[in-house]
């Protein structure tokens, strides 16, 4: 069973102070990762797209992936209460009948604390 | 480009009825997923399709569900008979190639009373 694990939280940061989320993934040839913000009551929207081991950086997002580990981070600078979301880290499954499957954590919920 | 569309937005039936979902995907996308969002469990797959086959069903909860694509612009998820324990979010999504991010629709909120 592939599996992705994110802690669930509430992860609370005040604002201005950088949230840093985490994931965990059981697959070890996946190749793609994202990061995906869920407002509560609406759909997920990507904020980051992840390939190679290292850093990614858009904005205030930062993308950290370390595929030795299987894990895969996202860092925000400057955190706004606007940033108060949850948090959907998702991973592409590179073997066998689920080739192409993206699999979802269930989501780490933030709350940035003015 | 208008994105993923979904139809109904919001869907409440009686335990026992038919219930079918509906999916527009992006023009020019080959890849089809549903999903389906609940508190407890988070977003669970639950089949995909690629240039219209179904790749990969194993997530279907049961014989009750079954999802179909005709052609490559319009996908169904349908439950028969619905039951209290398939309510939650339902969302359509798709993508361009393998390995590139999905974008979603706006998701169909099923309750069943």
């Amino acid at each position: 069973q592939k599996e992705v694990e994110q802690n669930s939280g509430p992860l609370s940061v005040p604002e201005g102070a950088i949230a840093s989320l985490n994931c965990t993934y059981s697959d070890r040839g996946s190749q793609s990762f994202f990061w995906y913000r869920q407002y509560s009551g609406k759909s997920p929207e990507l904020i980051m797209s992840i390939y190679s081991n290292g850093d990614k950086e858009d904005g205030r997002f930062t993308a950290q992936l370390n595929k030795a580990s299987q894990y895969v981070s996202l860092l925000i600078r400057d955190s706004q209460p606007s940033d108060s979301a949850t948090y959907l880290c998702a991973v592409n499954l590179a073997y066998g009948g689920s080739q192409g499957n993206l699999i979802f954590g269930k989501g780490t919920k933030l709350s940035v604390k003015p | 480009d208008a994105g993923v569309i979904q139809s109904p937005r919001h869907e409440v039936t009686e335990m026992g009825q038919e219930v079918t979902l509906r999916c527009k995907p992006i023009s020019g996308h080959n890849s089809l997923f549903w999903y389906r969002q609940t508190m407890m469990r988070g977003l669970e797959l639950l089949i995909y399709f690629n240039n219209n086959v179904p790749i990969d069903d194993s997530g279907m909860p049961e014989d009750r569900f079954s999802a179909k694509m005709p052609n490559a612009s319009f996908s169904t998820l349908k439950i028969q008979p619905s039951e209290p324990r398939d309510s939650a979010v339902y969302f359509c999504a798709s993508r361009g190639q393998d390995n590139s991010p999905l974008h979603f629709g706006n998701g169909t909120r099923l309750t069943v009373t």
